[in-house]
């Protein structure tokens, strides 16, 4: 199964707010309510900042927020920060399998 | 504190087998676990799941018959054995607490091992 699509870099200054997408189809994103996104810094693992499309888990600021439309979810940063700086990675449940999007390179400008 | 420790990668050539462990403490084992890899340079693959007792277990289409998942509750193990490597196998492999929901991974990840397959 192909990855999901996210686009390779998203920029913001700082306060502002980006949207990231990720792209899959009515067998992955568009069929179940289970993305989940993931923050990794250089050289870091990775961090589970949303599960259950729009759910946040204990300690995750308030300035991330998820949401989906159809075959495309969406993770919004809000008050953009120079420690948000960072590989963003989707993932979507596939009903057998689950699989991650592409990657999209956050960089504050 | 949670802590999931991960052994076993190393340099191996094309065709030959690794068994890859993961050592968890902190919370409890006899829940969903995953193994998740990530190419030098290159993304998130989702790699495999297995339930609180290994009675259920998926596999991602690309290791799919190579690859084969288990564990050991009564030694808070995880394992990946990996079998016929190719060069494209070559990753930091993570060991994963993950919902039995949606097969993804939570908040517990491992520091990664790395497995390098060269002819």
């Amino acid at each position: 199964q192909s990855a999901l699509t996210q686009p390779a870099s998203v920029s913001g200054s700082p306060g502002q707010s980006i949207t990231i997408s990720c792209t899959g189809t009515s067998s992955d994103v568009g069929r179940y309510d289970y993305v989940s996104w993931y923050q990794q810094h250089p050289g870091k693992t990775p961090q589970l900042m949303i599960y259950g499309v729009s759910n946040r888990p204990s300690g995750v600021s308030n300035r991330f927020s998820g949401s989906k439309s159809g075959n495309t979810a969406s993770l919004t940063i809000s008050g953009l920060q120079a420690e948000d700086e960072a590989d963003y990675y989707c993932g979507s449940y596939t009903g057998n399998a689950a699989i991650f999007g592409t990657g999209t390179k956050v960089t504050v400008l | 504190e949670v802590q999931l420790v991960e052994s076993g990668g190393g340099l191996v050539q094309t065709g030959g087998s690794l068994r890859l462990s993961c050592v968890a403490s902190g919370f409890a084992f006899n829940s969903a676990m995953g193994w998740v890899r990530q190419a030098p340079g290159k993304g998130l693959e989702w790699v495999s799941v297995a339930n609180g007792d290994a009675g259920g277990t998926y596999y991602a289409d690309s290791v799919k018959g190579r690859f084969t998942i288990s564990r050991d509750n009564s030694k808070n193990t995880l394992y990946l054995q990996m079998n016929s490597l190719r060069a494209d196998d070559t990753a930091v492999y993570y060991c994963v607490k993950v919902s039995w929901n949606d097969f993804l991974p939570t908040d517990y990840w491992g520091q990664g091992t790395l497995a390098t397959v060269s002819s």
